[in-house]
């Protein structure tokens, strides 16, 4: 059974810090992985997308690595800002298509 | 960009009611999903249709549960009797082809209470 972790569960941080939030999955028959934004209440935003052949993606101050022979993605946020407070989900899409989900982390920046 | 949208937004319903959530998937996706979140919780999947049936549904989706592509752009999950803990977050997926690598579009979700 495929499993997805998020660690740190909550992580408060300041304004301006570099930060780095973890996903692990059990299982190496990965299509991709998705990192997801969301606001309290609210839907997914999807943030960026790796491919199972890719090995990082980049999108403005986000930027996110797979390593699919450590079962292992990380989700980079340069310069963080109070905007960027919410729950950062990762999804682990199989050969099925289903997305697997992680319990998330719920980011906090303090002005 | 392409959106999948959900109707309604909040749905408030008695215990014993069945509801309706519906989802227009991208038009030309072929795959589609429901997932839900109670609150929380991890979002969990639900169930995954293709070619008008389930292919794949999760221990969650039971008998209360069934979905239905009743014309080209509708896709809906029907909750017979709804129960307390029915209470969540329902969201709808979709993509053109599972078989390949890209994202899963989601839409913005039905907040479901069952009081």
């Amino acid at each position: 059974k495929q499993e997805v972790t998020q660690i740190p569960a909550a992580l408060s941080v300041p304004e301006g810090e570099n930060l780095v939030l973890n996903c692990s999955f059990t299982d190496s028959a990965i299509y991709n992985l998705q990192w997801f934004r969301q606001d309290p209440g609210k839907g997914l935003t999807s943030l960026l997308l790796i491919q199972s052949s890719q090995r990082e993606q980049t999108s403005g101050r986000l930027n996110a690595s797979l390593d699919k022979s450590s079962g292992r993605s990380t989700l980079y946020i340069a310069a963080s800002q109070p905007g960027d407070s919410a729950t950062y989900l990762c999804g682990f899409r199989n050969q099925g298509g289903k997305l697997i989900f992680g319990q998330g982390t719920e980011l906090s920046v303090k002005p | 960009e392409p959106e999948v949208t959900q109707t309604p937004s909040h749905q408030v319903t008695q215990m014993g009611q069945e509801v309706i959530l519906r989802c227009v998937p991208i038009s030309n996706h072929l795959y589609f999903y429901w997932y839900r979140q109670i609150l929380g919780q991890k979002v969990e999947f639900l169930v995954s249709f293709y070619n008008n049936e389930i292919s794949e549904k999760s221990e969650i989706f039971d008998d209360q549960f069934s979905v239905e592509r009743p014309d080209g752009s509708n896709f809906t999950l029907k909750i017979r009797s709804t129960k307390l803990e029915d209470s969540a977050m329902y969201f709808c997926a979709s993509i053109f082809d599972r078989a390949t690598n890209e994202k899963l579009f989601f839409g913005s979700g039905t907040q479901l209470s069952v009081l």
